[in-house]
């Protein structure tokens, strides 16, 4: 049973371009949660969605970026134009959302913007 | 939401009895106290969940007073690899379906041989 898939694992870019991060929710699943990890700030959840659709994105830091939930399988978080503050780790989760507070992370991207 | 708050560190040693306290004041009638674990580099991971009094599974044991205003997480006999960031939640990610889960700072745990 495949958990949550995240592409790219790592990724190094230079300031100004754009960073596409991809997620695979868990079949089945109705929501789809973005956090994003640094030091300072720790885990802070950015958005999520509830049968695709936004339910809460007040955690998005700024109109750089954008997350879409085109179908149940799928999942974006764009960063347009990127900045070097937005290096962190980017975690995409789900939930069956009838557990209660069970989440399952993927194993994050590692973002790093030079 | 309900806010959590746990101690930034703590020491054991292999063997020992860890008790982690998470005091969450304001919870409400419909949330969930769930407990994940973090490893470095990697994403969180669930341990333990309950509502009332204490839940047990393999992993560790989630105590609840009845108003529920703390849990705390017991993990016995810890070893080297328990070493991890520790997070309490509260919330109701699924029933009620407006809310969201937000993490704290955590619980850096550190198991000395």
């Amino acid at each position: 049973d495949a958990g949550v898939i995240q592409s790219p694992r790592h990724e190094v870019t230079e300031m100004g371009q754009e960073v596409t991060l991809r997620c695979k929710p868990i079949s089945g699943h109705d929501y789809l949660f973005w956090y994003r990890q640094t030091m300072m700030r720790g885990l802070e959840l950015l958005i999520y969605f509830n049968n695709n659709v936004p339910i809460d994105d007040s955690g998005m830091p700024e109109d750089r970026f954008s997350a879409k939930m085109p179908n149940a399988s799928f999942s974006t978080l764009k960063i347009q134009p990127s900045e070097p503050r937005d290096s962190a780790v980017y975690f995409c989760a789900s939930s069956p959302g009838t557990d209660g507070n069970t989440i399952y992370f993927g194993e994050g991207s590692w973002l790093t913007v030079v | 939401l309900a806010k959590t708050t746990q101690p930034i560190s703590m020491d054991s040693y292999e063997g020992q009895e860890v008790n982690i306290t998470c005091s969450h004041n304001n919870i409400a009638t419909n949330d969930y106290i769930t407990w994940y674990q973090q490893f470095p580099s990697q994403g969180p991971r669930f341990i333990i969940q309950g509502y009332k009094t204490k839940v047990t599974n393999e992993v560790a044991s989630l105590f609840i007073p009845a108003d529920r205003k703390s849990s705390t997480l017991s993990l016995p006999r810890v070893s080297l690899s328990d070493t991890a960031v520790y997070y309490c939640l509260v919330g109701d990610a699924g029933y009620n379906q407006g809310g969201k889960l937000i993490f704290g700072q955590g619980t850096e745990l550190s198991v000395k041989p």
